[in-house]
């Protein structure tokens, strides 16, 4: 499986935006980026997935380098319930689409400072 | 959508005991995933299921660990004897085919004293 790389944490403040880095320089062409969250006692929580293109939703947006061995998560505004483990992962990809398994890292610790 | 509801959501133990964790996916999901987190290894996949059938349990730690999909709305990781070292949060999760997004549940914290 193709790993990814990732500060193991960052701080921000509140309302401002923030930019969270990650590495995977031996991603395949078929491998989707995925992005989770996971709060302080809690389960993980989706909050973006993308291929090639950028994507946004109502949570965040996720730029992807051209040459996709890079990606930025991006939270506009973060609030203090944005700090949470944030995990980048790829998952291979198939012509299906299918759901398959999420291997995790250790993630990035987001602390937002008030 | 009630969302993946696991249970129990805490159970403590003896080392020896019988431990049964359930979940129940979110509705017309048809993966199933089980992982286990703790603080020295973090978040792992033990086994998921497609259609209710096992499709890779490599992540199963040991033959003291076993689990199930009956039906569709149902599944059960048991361990058998229950060890100190078992102690972790226990998530299960749901997936639909063709989405790249698992639901999460709210985990089972295990301890075996």
């Amino acid at each position: 499986d193709a790993k990814t790389t990732q500060p193991n944490s960052m701080e921000s403040n509140e309302e401002e935006p923030v930019h969270l880095p990650c590495n995977h320089s031996t991603i395949s062409g078929t491998d989707y980026i995925h992005w989770y969250r996971q709060l302080p006692s809690q389960g993980p929580e989706y909050v973006i997935h993308g291929l090639t293109s950028n994507v946004n939703n109502r949570m965040a947006s996720l730029a992807i380098a051209e040459d996709r061995k890079s990606s930025t998560l991006i939270l506009h505004r973060a609030t203090l319930r944005d700090a949470a483990v944030y995990y980048c992962i790829l998952r291979v990809g198939i012509s299906s689409g299918s759901a398959r398994q999420l291997t995790f890292g250790s993630g990035t610790q987001l602390t937002v400072l008030p | 959508d009630a969302g993946v509801i696991q249970s129990p959501r805490h159970e403590v133990t003896e080392m020896g005991q019988e431990v049964t964790l359930r979940c129940k996916p979110i509705s017309g999901h048809d993966y199933l995933f089980w992982y286990r987190q703790t603080m020295m290894r973090g978040l792992e996949l033990l086994i998921y299921f497609n259609n209710n059938v096992p499709i890779d349990d490599s992540g199963m730690p040991e033959d003291r660990f076993s689990a199930k999909m009956p039906n569709a709305s149902f599944s059960t990781l048991k361990i058998q004897p229950s060890e100190p070292r078992d102690s972790a949060v226990y998530f299960c999760a749901s997936s639909r085919q063709g989405t790249g997004e698992l639901f999460f549940g709210e985990g089972s914290r295990l301890t075996v004293l």
